[in-house]
């Protein structure tokens, strides 16, 4: 069964540096989302994007956030200047179609901020 | 925005026995609600699912109930195993194009042999 994919599995990165998450989508799959999960708390939706857009955002993705298709495979987040509060594991998801479809998870990234 | 309550947070039954995790959701507009179970270190991994035009599914030993009215659904194990032991997330879909869930605070589930 086809899956989700991401890299790396864990990012160690100084506060303040820029960081990139890659996810490969499914491969028919239209609708992309990125979540994030603090150590021991709920996941918590931060972007989705559909035909090379932002379609809903939360609070959480400021301007230090940024997502990218930039091919026809990979679906990157990009956090510009991270902070210690984004250590995280963070999880890329897709759907062929919009609306209430399953969304099945990558296995994530661990983002450590030191 | 959409807001979901969880309960229990933590959850100790006997092999063999039911458990049963509730969830409620705020938002009337939600039409779709999951269930992830989360081993340890692991990703969400989704067991269930249903939709809000339907009030029960059931897959083996796993159900969910949905009840619209009063905005809650729940999750119901029967025959626990201990390979069924792990952090539970219940969510609520919403948003027509601009899809998204927002999941509860998890319970964690103990299934002791």
């Amino acid at each position: 069964e086809p899956e989700v994919t991401q890299t790396p599995s864990h990012q160690v990165t100084q506060m303040g540096q820029e960081v990139i998450l890659r996810c490969v989508p499914i491969s028919n799959h239209l609708y992309f989302y990125w979540y994030r999960q603090i150590l021991g708390q709920k996941v918590e939706f931060l972007v989705s994007f559909y035909n090379n857009e932002i379609s809903e955002k939360s609070e959480i993705f400021d301007d230090q956030f940024s997502v990218e298709r930039p091919d026809g495979s990979n679906f990157t987040l990009k956090i510009r200047s991270t902070k210690l509060e984004d250590s995280a594991m963070y999880f890329c998801a897709s759907t062929r179609q919009g609306g209430n479809q399953p969304q099945h998870f990558g296995d994530g990234t661990r983002l450590s901020i030191l | 925005g959409e807001n979901v309550e969880q309960h229990p947070s933590t959850l100790s039954v006997q092999e063999g026995d039911s458990a049963v995790i509730k969830c409620t959701y705020s938002d009337s507009a939600s039409n779709y609600f999951p269930w992830y179970k989360q081993e340890l270190g692991k990703r969400p991994q989704l067991i269930i699912d249903i939709r809000s035009n339907v009030g029960e599914k059931k897959d083996q030993r796993i159900a969910v109930t949905l009840n619209k009215t009063a905005k809650h659904f729940s999750l119901h194990i029967t025959e626990t195993q201990p390979e069924d032991s792990a952090v539970y997330f219940c969510a609520a879909g919403s948003g027509g194009s601009n899809y998204k869930l927002t999941f509860g605070k998890g319970t964690l589930l103990t299934v002791n042999p």
